[in-house]
């Protein structure tokens, strides 16, 4: 039962245009979805989050959109760099059950120069 | 400040043997949680301490333990390993007010595991 679920596992972009990484949901208990990074050899690195009373997070050159009713989100990178070249994980957690996160497969960013 | 730290970085195995994997929080976090991550795959939920208490469980078999110190440090033991055990191990730290309620978590660079 994949509760989070990525369905793009690789997005090559070309730098200074627009990435779309893009994450679906089940579980409509969800209270917040995040945005993870990580590099080889690293863990995830906290990127952004969303509230699901919000439907747009704006952090610097990462926003990230929810909508509820389609139970989607997508995270928008502009302008995208090549340091953004990296394995990105879609996240869910229940309210107060932050250490519970639920991750979907991840996808792959390639952010060519 | 350091990060979160574990402990190996990597380990061989062989199946049937225990394996100990350890953790240390960032300092003043009070909530540790532990992933499993298989090649290819986003991490799983195995387990969340806080203040010594198991507070969350994954869907793992009961060998799959975990303990917390009086430090908030904390081990993570798996037992009659099996060739599916075999994955990077990732410890995560939070505070009480923002990692707690939101689920942002700072994750240590994880113990690969690899089961022969």
């Amino acid at each position: 039962d994949q509760q989070v679920k990525q369905n793009s596992p690789s997005l090559s972009v070309q730098e200074g245009r627009i990435s779309i990484l893009n994450c679906d949901y089940t579980n409509s208990m969800f209270d917040y979805f995040l945005w993870y990074k990580k590099y080889p050899a690293e863990g995830p690195t906290f990127l952004i989050s969303i509230s699901s009373i919000k439907d747009k997070n704006e952090d610097g050159r990462f926003t990230v959109f929810l909508n509820k009713s389609a139970k989607h989100l997508s995270l928008h990178i502009v302008p995208s760099q090549p340091g953004d070249s990296a394995v990105y994980f879609c996240a869910a957690s229940e309210d107060n059950q932050g250490g519970k996160l639920i991750f979907g497969q991840g996808t792959e960013l390639s952010v060519k120069p | 400040d350091a990060g979160v730290t574990q402990s190996p970085t990597h380990l061989i195995k062989t199946r049937g043997q225990h394996v100990t994997l350890r953790c240390s929080p960032i300092s003043g976090h009070k909530s540790v949680s532990w992933y499993q991550q298989v090649l290819g795959q986003g991490p799983q939920f195995i387990f969340q301490y806080y203040e010594k208490e198991e507070r969350g469980r994954g869907n793992f078999p009961d060998r799959f333990s975990a303990r917390q110190f009086p430090n908030y440090s904390s081990e993570l033991n798996v037992n009659a390993l099996l060739l599916g055990d075999s994955a990077l191990y990732l410890c995560a730290s939070s505070s009480d007010r923002q990692g707690w309620h939101t689920g942002e978590l700072f994750f240590g660079e994880g113990s690969r595991l690899t089961v022969l």
